[in-house]
C-alpha cells in the first residue's frame, strides 16, 4: 500500500498571504508526481506533473518543488486571492513496467481565502 | 476543446438498486481511468482501461462493481446493488497516450448517494 500524505488537511489564510503546503510520498520506485486543483463541483485541474529531483515548477503565483531522495514537494501560493480557495491534490505515480502508471492521491489540503 | 464530461452528475440511489455511470473521455485519448473519492478523503483508483481492454482492476472494491469500454471512447461504471458505503463521488480520467506519469484530463465527477 503506498502511503500519500498531505498536509495541512486545512488552512484558512487572508488575502495577500503566501502560503505553502506538503506532500510526502515514497522514495522509491518515483516516477512523478501531481498537482492538481479542485474547485468544488468543477473538475480537478492540473497544475504541475513532475518527474525529475529538484525540479521547479511555476505557473503563475503557483509554484512547487520536489524532493525524490526524501520522498516530498511543496506547494507555495504567493499573495493568496479568494480564487485559490480550492482543494490542492498531490498524485503520486510509481514506476512499474505496465503502462497505465495510475495516481496514488493524498488526502488534499483544503484552502480558503478569505478577502 | 471539449473536456471530460460525466453524467449524471449527481445520482441517489435507494440501496439495493443498480446504477450506471458514464465517462465521455477526451477524443482520441488512450487511456481512460476511474477513481472513487469518499467523504473526507483523496480520490482512490478503481480500474484502467487502455482503449477496450481493461488492463488494471485491481482498484475495484466488489464483484458488485463493473466498468466497460467497449469501443475505446465512452466508459460506463456499473455498480449493481448499491449500499451506503458506495456513496462517493466518482471520477473519470483520460489521457493522450499509455499513461505513463503523463497528465490525466478529469471530468467533473458523478456524486452518487446511496439512501
Amino acid at each position: 500500500i503506498l502511503n500519500v500524505e498531505q498536509s495541512p488537511q486545512s488552512l484558512h489564510v487572508q488575502e495577500g498571504d503566501s502560503t505553502n503546503f506538503t506532500c510526502s510520498f515514497p522514495s522509491s520506485n518515483f516516477y512523478a508526481l501531481h498537482w492538481y486543483r479542485w474547485e468544488t463541483a468543477k473538475s480537478p485541474e492540473a497544475l504541475f506533473v513532475m518527474t525529475l529531483n529538484g525540479d521547479e515548477k511555476k505557473k503563475g503565483r503557483i509554484s512547487a518543488t520536489l524532493n525524490t531522495k526524501e520522498g516530498y514537494s511543496y506547494l507555495y501560493i504567493k499573495g493568496s486571492q479568494p480564487e485559490d480557495s480550492a482543494t490542492y491534490l498531490c498524485a503520486f505515480v510509481y514506476w512499474n513496467n505496465n503502462a497505465g502508471n495510475m495516481l496514488t492521491f493524498g488526502g488534499g489540503t483544503r484552502l480558503m481565502v478569505k478577502p | 476543446g471539449a473536456g471530460v464530461s460525466q453524467s449524471p452528475r449527481y445520482k441517489v440511489a435507494k440501496r439495493g438498486q443498480d446504477v450506471a455511470l458514464r465517462c465521455d473521455p477526451i477524443s482520441g485519448h488512450v487511456s481512460l481511468f476511474w477513481y472513487q473519492q469518499a467523504l473526507g478523503q483523496g480520490p482512490e483508483f478503481l480500474t484502467y482501461f487502455q482503449n477496450e481492454a481493461q488492463l488494471d482492476k485491481s482498484g475495484l472494491p466488489s464483484d458488485r462493481f463493473f466498468a466497460e469500454r467497449p469501443e475505446g471512447s465512452v466508459s460506463t461504471l456499473k455498480i449493481q446493488r448499491t449500499q451506503q458505503e458506495d456513496s462517493a463521488v466518482y471520477l473519470c480520467a483520460s489521457s493522450l497516450g499509455l499513461a505513463g506519469g503523463g497528465e490525466q484530463y478529469f471530468g467533473p465527477g458523478t456524486r452518487l448517494t446511496v439512501t
